[in-house]
């Protein structure tokens, strides 16, 4: 079983739609969690981080983590097409920084 | 400085033959990390660095590995004897403090 599990899609939504990526894990030691967004042949970019349970929210994303439940999920409001990509989540059991675990990643299309 | 530069992008190769990447990260970044990603998979951890010292390795990093950051500036990866299955996007990421990594766009290798 992968430490982190991320349904791979494909997920297709109309603009202006609220889009919905989750992951599951299995490592409880796992302390921060991340969101990358990869275009087509390009590098994964950062778009936020949490450290342990909560909320976090930067413009029209939102990144929430249960730990209790061992699931973290990413919102888009008010979608649009330059956001299709595929989103990786991200998490470490480091503090001082060392591996990054991914899950698969969830390839998003937002239709015009 | 405009990010995480890797060179080639692009590599074609024989199988059995060597080949090396090299990485420049984002100047005065001290972390240094390499990824391998496979079409469909979110990357995977192979090593990383601080400074000029290789502080991890995973046991992705097979003997035919290595990976070296002379002077903790750019770093580079060599391949010895290419097999099918190394054929992957190779990712660089540079942080200035976890958990915040800065990708590059990947050297795409293909062998035949």
């Amino acid at each position: 079983q992968k430490e982190v599990e991320q349904d791979p899609g494909p997920l297709s939504v109309p603009e202006g739609a609220i889009v919905s990526l989750n992951c599951t894990y299995s490592n409880s030691a796992f302390q921060y969690f991340m969101w990358y967004r990869q275009y087509s042949r390009k590098g994964p970019e950062l778009l936020m981080y949490t450290y342990s349970s909560g909320n976090k929210e930067d413009g029209r994303f939102t990144a929430q983590v249960d730990k209790s439940s061992k699931y973290i999920s990413l919102f888009i409001r008010d979608s649009q097409p330059s956001d299709s990509a595929t989103y990786l989540c991200a998490m470490s059991a480091e503090t001082s920084g060392s591996r990054l675990t991914f899950g698969e990643g969830t390839q998003l299309t937002v239709n015009p | 400085d405009t990010g995480v530069s890797q060179d080639p992008r692009h590599k074609i190769t024989k199988r059995g033959q060597n080949v090396t990447f090299r990485c420049d990260p984002i100047s005065e970044h001290n972390r240094l990390y390499w990824y391998r990603q496979t079409l469909g998979q979110g990357p995977e951890f192979l090593t990383y660095f601080q400074n000029e010292a290789q502080l991890e390795k995973s046991r992705l990093l097979s003997d035919r590995f290595s990976a070296e950051r002379p002077k903790g500036s750019f770093s580079t990866l060599e391949i010895q004897r290419t097999e099918q299955g190394d054929s992957a996007m190779y990712l660089c990421a540079s942080s200035p403090e976890w958990p915040e990594a800065f990708f590059g766009q990947g050297t795409r290798l293909t062998v035949v």
